[in-house]
C-alpha cells in the first residue's frame, strides 16, 4: 500500500497569512494527488490531480508537486478556512489519505 | 445539485451486522463509480471499497475484506455496503462519495454513524 505522510499534523495561523502544507507519498504517485477539506461532516475536494482547482473552490488554494512529493498552499487565509485538510492519492487502490492537518487560528 | 444521503447506521454488538445505504440524486448514477470511506472517532479518513457504475466490479481495503460486501441498485440510484463480522475497530462515520476523473472524490454524503460496542 502507498502511505501518505502529511505535514505538519496541526497549524496555527491568523487571517491573512500564507500557510503551505505538505504531503510525502511512500512511492512515485505521478500527477495523482488529491487535497480536501473537512469542516464539521463531509469532506470537500478543493484540488484533484495535484494542480487542478475544483469548481467553485477560491483561488487562495494552489497545489503543487509530482512524483512523491506535494504542496498545498493557502496564500492568504480567510476565516473560513480553519479546518481539517487531507491529502488522498488517486494512483492505485487502496486510495490512501494522509494524516490530515488541522489548521487553527492563532 | 447533487445529494448523496446515507442511512442505516446505529449501535451493534461486536460480531453483528448492518446494511448501509446511500440514496444518490441530481446525477446519471448509473454512470458513476462509487466509493465508501470512513472516519472512526479522532481518527483521519480511510478508503473502504468502491465499485464500478454497473456493478460487475467491486475492491476492498484489507481491513474489510471478507466482511463487507458493496453493491448498488441503479435502478433505485442507491449504494449499498453490508458491513458483517463487525469489530469494535469498525466503529466510524460512514461516508458515501461519488467518483470522476482519476478516482478523485467529487461528492461526499454526509456520513453516517456505526458504533461497534457491546
Amino acid at each position: 500500500d502507498i502511505q501518505m505522510t502529511q505535514s505538519p499534523s496541526s497549524l496555527s495561523a491568523s487571517v491573512g497569512d500564507r500557510v503551505t502544507i505538505t504531503c510525502r507519498a511512500s512511492q512515485s504517485i505521478s500527477k495523482y494527488l488529491n487535497w480536501y477539506q473537512k469542516v464539521g461532516k463531509a469532506p470537500k475536494l478543493l484540488i484533484y490531480d495535484t494542480t487542478n482547482l475544483q469548481s467553485g473552490v477560491p483561488s487562495r488554494f494552489s497545489g503543487s508537486g509530482f512524483g512523491t512529493d506535494f504542496t498545498l498552499i493557502i496564500s492568504s487565509l480567510q476565516p473560513e478556512d480553519f479546518a481539517t485538510y487531507y491529502c488522498q492519492q488517486s494512483y492505485s487502490p487502496p486510495y490512501t489519505f494522509g494524516q490530515g492537518t488541522k489548521l487553527e487560528i492563532k | 445539485e447533487v445529494q448523496l444521503v446515507e442511512s442505516g447506521g446505529g449501535l451493534v454488538q461486536p460480531g453483528g451486522s448492518l446494511r448501509l445505504s446511500c440514496a444518490a440524486s441530481g446525477f446519471i448514477f448509473r454512470s458513476y463509480w462509487m466509493h465508501w470511506v470512513r472516519q472512526a472517532p479522532g481518527k483521519g479518513l480511510e478508503w473502504v471499497s468502491r465499485i464500478n457504475s454497473d456493478g460487475s466490479s467491486t475492491t476492498y481495503a484489507d481491513s474489510v475484506k471478507g466482511r463487507f460486501t458493496i453493491s448498488r441498485d441503479n435502478a433505485k440510484n442507491t449504494l449499498y455496503l453490508q458491513v458483517n463480522r463487525l469489530r469494535t475497530e469498525d466503529t466510524a462515520v460512514y461516508y458515501c462519495a461519488r467518483v470522476t476523473g482519476a478516482d478523485r472524490f467529487d461528492a461526499w454524503g454526509q456520513g453516517i454513524l456505526v458504533t461497534v460496542s457491546s
